[in-house]
């Protein structure tokens, strides 16, 4: 089975910019989750879709957002790019069967570097 | 809010030495995960515990939840340079939501 693919590995942008983000879950998982990651803050949560729908979000400002298609493929903005959101953004996809434990599988990574 | 504390943040040790890294939280969890992230990869996942008290032995890694399901412990036995990397624990809250830790940094020298 194919892992969690993310593209692209490498991003450069300037402050201002804005960027989309994509993630491809392993097939038949319909759940995928964001997370960024910086040296500073570790691992935070940014949001989960699960079916097309924003199942939870984190503490993040609306210039992040996201979406997930019909085939559980996903899709994370951010506008106005400012110099703090470099990091590594991680998308995480589980198969989320509702009342047992989750597994989360990641894919490698895109890292953001804003200029 | 939900916090993990990771302790030590950084340990550095030669390669066949035993090492324990802990962690911590005020927290209830559902489960507890261990992951292990290498420079450039995204986290993959070792283990889930998930009864208070639960042990679980992967070759030369044990991992201990607490009685209180607040807590966990990872311990390595003869340490290799191919442990090296950024291990993680994240508690999953019963709203099934991952709480990350912020992990410790091992180095294992030959």
């Amino acid at each position: 089975k194919a892992g969690v693919t993310q593209t692209p590995r490498y991003l450069i942008k300037t402050r201002g910019q804005q960027v989309t983000l994509s993630c491809s879950p392993i097939s038949g998982h319909r759940s995928v989750s964001w997370y960024q990651q910086t040296p500073g803050q570790g691992l935070q949560f940014l949001f989960e879709y699960f079916s097309e729908t924003q199942r939870n979000k984190g503490n993040f400002p609306g210039r992040f957002s996201g979406r997930q298609f019909s085939n559980s493929r996903s899709e994370m903005n951010v506008s106005t790019l400012e110099l703090g959101d470099s990091a590594l953004y991680l998308c995480a996809s589980g198969a989320s069967v509702g009342g047992l434990q989750e597994t989360q599988y990641f894919g490698p990574g895109t890292r953001l570097l804003v200029l | 809010t939900q916090l993990l504390e990771q302790s030590p943040q950084f340990l550095s040790i030669q390669e066949g030495e035993n090492l324990t890294v802990y962690c911590n939280s005020s927290s209830v969890f559902s489960s507890l995960q261990w992951y292990r992230q290498e420079p450039g990869e995204g986290p993959v996942l070792l283990v889930t515990v998930v009864t208070g008290g639960e042990v679980k032995k992967l070759k030369r890694l044990t991992f201990q939840f607490g009685d209180a399901r607040k807590d966990s412990s990872l311990h390595i036995t003869a340490a290799q340079p191919g442990d090296t990397g950024l291990y993680l624990c994240a508690g999953v809250t019963y709203g099934q939501n991952f709480v990350f830790g912020p992990g410790t940094r091992l180095s294992v020298l030959p």
